[in-house]
């Protein structure tokens, strides 16, 4: 089974910061990699698909690089709206998937 | 857009039973693979079960492999998840979800709280 693992945990940062959050992955998969957002008291939302592709309406300041075993999602200029968790999911074994323990992110 | 629209849900003893329910009206409803994934409290995501767009397949994790039987109805639109033998640390806000790789639309949860 493939697990997922992010870092930090939680961060604090001031608003117009650049902010990057780490996923990996146990073992190789490819880009197969997707990032969520779940501001507080609300449901998830897709960010990114395929490790950088960005879906429709989300924000420009937020990126994911990476393949393989190693990914990031950047928010270049952070903003109070951002306030949230964020999960990386592992997409690759579908129809089974795996999310990551998620990195809380907040306003310094 | 798609809207995803939840029923079901509530409080159970251990042991009991309770079926959820997710409806759409998007027509494209049966082209997808349909999931739910739950959220204990103050705790992250975990997926929980798949089912094909045609049904035939399904898919669970471990932890609730046995008690649970996801199902949908394609006339209907709607998909289902039957939890049988509940036990207290499946207490959790349960989320329907589809798939295309990634899960794109969301339903807006629904708590499911198992306490005697």
């Amino acid at each position: 089974d493939i697990q997922m693992s992010q870092s930090p945990s939680s961060l604090s940062a001031s608003v117009g910061d650049r902010v990057t959050i780490t996923c990996r992955a146990s073992q190789g998969i490819s880009n197969h990699l997707a990032w969520y957002q779940q501001r507080p008291g609300r449901v998830p939302k897709l960010l990114i698909y395929a490790a950088s592709t960005l879906q429709s309406g989300v924000p420009f300041r937020f990126s994911g690089r990476g393949s393989g075993t190693d990914f990031t999602l950047t928010i270049s200029g952070l903003q109070p709206e951002d306030v949230a968790t964020y999960y990386c999911q592992s997409y690759n074994s579908a129809p089974e998937f795996t999310f990551g323990p998620g990195t809380k992110v907040e306003i310094k | 857009e798609v809207q995803l629209v939840q029923s079901g849900g509530g409080l159970v003893k251990p042991g009991g039973s309770l079926r959820l329910s997710c409806a759409t009206s998007a027509p494209t409803f049966s082209s997808f693979s349909m999931n739910w994934v739950r959220q204990a409290p103050g705790q992250g995501l975990e997926w929980v079960s798949s089912i094909s767009s045609s049904g035939a397949y399904t898919f669970y994790a471990d932890s609730v492999k046995g008690r649970f039987t996801i199902s949908r109805e394609n006339a209907n639109n709607s998909l289902y998840l039957q939890m049988n033998s509940l036990r207290a640390e499946d207490t959790a806000v349960y989320y329907c979800a589809r798939s295309r790789g990634p899960f794109d639309y969301w339903g807006q949860g629904t708590l499911v709280t198992v306490s005697s």
